[in-house]
């Protein structure tokens, strides 16, 4: 079965600083991997995705995410962060063929001024 | 503007008591899907539909029901029998549930009290 795991339940980052939240999967083939975000008491908002080819995805605002095989890792990245991106992102995997997606627990981020 | 719907937004229920949670979609989705949010837990699977009048549970369907009469709705059936009831709940609903990698899309969430 496939899994996912965000290894940080909260990072704090300061505003125009760089962010990496970090997620690694669980998933015996090639897996669809996803970013989700969420502001409090919202729905999830796609951020982006990869499916196969260029291992570098660009996103919505600004983000992107590299996909690493060797790492069984999908972290996603942003050179500047701004107080608006204080939120909560949920990593996702699929498998091939079959859109239910299994969830990380999410990494809540916090922006500092 | 094309999306999903859910109702209430907030909705309080005493134990013992049913109720139904609203999901419509006018994206002309195939397959719907409900979630469960709890902090600190992610989402969880509760069931998914992939086309109308089929439906298949997912992992925590103890205590749920649902109904998929329309190509449009999904309500979700919260019964007496669920322990936990006490949730955040997101409607989903995504192009078709094979493929590759389709895009899953959420509504707004509905918070569910039992007092």
């Amino acid at each position: 079965a496939q899994s996912v795991t965000q290894p940080d339940i909260h990072i704090t980052v300061s505003e125009g600083a760089s962010l990496e939240l970090r997620c690694n999967y669980s998933y015996g083939a090639t897996p669809y991997l996803f970013w989700y975000v969420q502001s409090p008491g919202q729905g999830l908002q796609l951020l982006l995705k990869y499916f196969s080819g260029d291992t570098l995805v660009q996103g919505i605002k600004g983000f992107e995410a590299e996909f690493k095989r060797s790492q069984s890792s999908f972290n996603l990245r942003k050179p500047s962060v701004h107080w608006s991106d204080a939120a909560e992102y949920f990593c996702a995997v699929g498998p091939s063929g079959y859109s239910t997606l299994t969830f990380g627990k999410g990494t809540m981020l916090l922006v500092s001024p | 503007d094309g999306g999903i719907t859910q109702s209430p937004k907030y909705l309080f229920r005493k134990e013992g008591q049913n109720v139904t949670l609203s999901c419509e979609q006018n994206l002309n989705h195939d397959a719907m899907y409900w979630y469960r949010q709890d902090p600190g837990q992610g989402l969880r699977l509760i069931y998914y539909s992939q086309i109308v009048n089929d439906f298949q549970k997912g992992d925590i369907a103890e205590g749920y029901s649902v109904s998929r009469e329309k190509k449009e709705s999904f309500p979700l059936t919260v019964t007496s029998a669920q322990k936990n009831p006490t949730a955040f709940y997101l409607c989903a609903s995504s192009i078709s549930l094979t493929g590759a990698g389709n895009t899953i899309y959420f509504g707004e969430g509905s918070w569910l009290t039992v007092v």
